[in-house]
């Protein structure tokens, strides 16, 4: 069973930046937080992972509360090509990930 | 991120007939690679891991018999589909572990359909 909770959709104007939120309340100490996308009839794509920190990338950053129950994806500036399924998904180390439903993004012009 | 190539991206065959899928690992030996299902308007269902030089570890499930997986190098793992039957056409999607094992980079996907 998937760790994570996600609305299943949400909606994004093209250039605003994109809040994905996920509920992992039940998270361990050595278990990260992982993003991944998939965009229609293709593979996931990995975004970002953190563990408390927050990170940034050229994608994405991720920010984890404090107490690690929630963490929320950010894209700065959505395009239409962001338009996906976004999976969050905790995960130790060398584990097998395992997908839950996911967030339909749809960016909107 | 690791390059990982997926052929065929599609395949049609006829029920009763065996399909092979391979996942390739172009830029770095991969040890482990893990095999997805995907139906329409599905999430990914993790099939099965696949590790190089020993037998497959299947998902509860999921019929080791059926779905013959082979690992016989660095940088290849191969799903065969036996005696496919139309209740089989999916999205087949592979994956491999990052060289530190800290996220996983996916292949292109394989849309089978049996007829």
């Amino acid at each position: 069973d998937a760790k994570t909770t996600q609305p299943p959709s949400m909606d994004c104007a093209e250039g605003r930046a994109a809040n994905l939120p996920c509920n992992h309340s039940t998270i361990s100490g050595n278990e990260y937080v992982y993003w991944y996308r998939q965009i229609h009839s293709q593979g996931p794509q990995y975004i970002i992972h953190g563990l408390k920190n927050n990170e940034t990338n050229e994608m994405a950053s991720l920010i984890i509360t404090e107490d690690r129950k929630s963490s929320t994806l950010i894209l700065p500036h959505a395009t239409l090509r962001d338009t996906a399924v976004y999976y969050c998904i905790v995960m130790e180390y060398g584990n097998k990930l395992v997908f839950g439903a996911g967030t339909i993004l749809r960016v909107k012009s | 991120g690791a390059v990982v190539s997926q052929h065929p991206s599609r395949v049609i065959c006829k029920s009763g007939t065996s399909v092979k899928i391979e996942c390739r690992s172009l830029d770095f030996q991969a040890t482990t690679m893990f095999w997805y299902r995907q139906f329409p308007k599905q999430s990914l269902m993790l099939m099965a891991t696949s590790n190089e030089g020993s037998k497959a570890t299947y998902e509860q499930g999921v019929e080791k018999d059926k779905f013959l997986i082979n690992h016989a190098s660095l940088t290849l793992s191969t799903l065969t589909v036996t005696s496919a039957h139309p209740e089989d056409s999916s999205f087949y999607i592979c994956s491999v572990a990052g060289l530190m094992n800290t996220e996983a980079f996916f292949g292109q996907g394989t849309r089978l359909t049996v007829v």
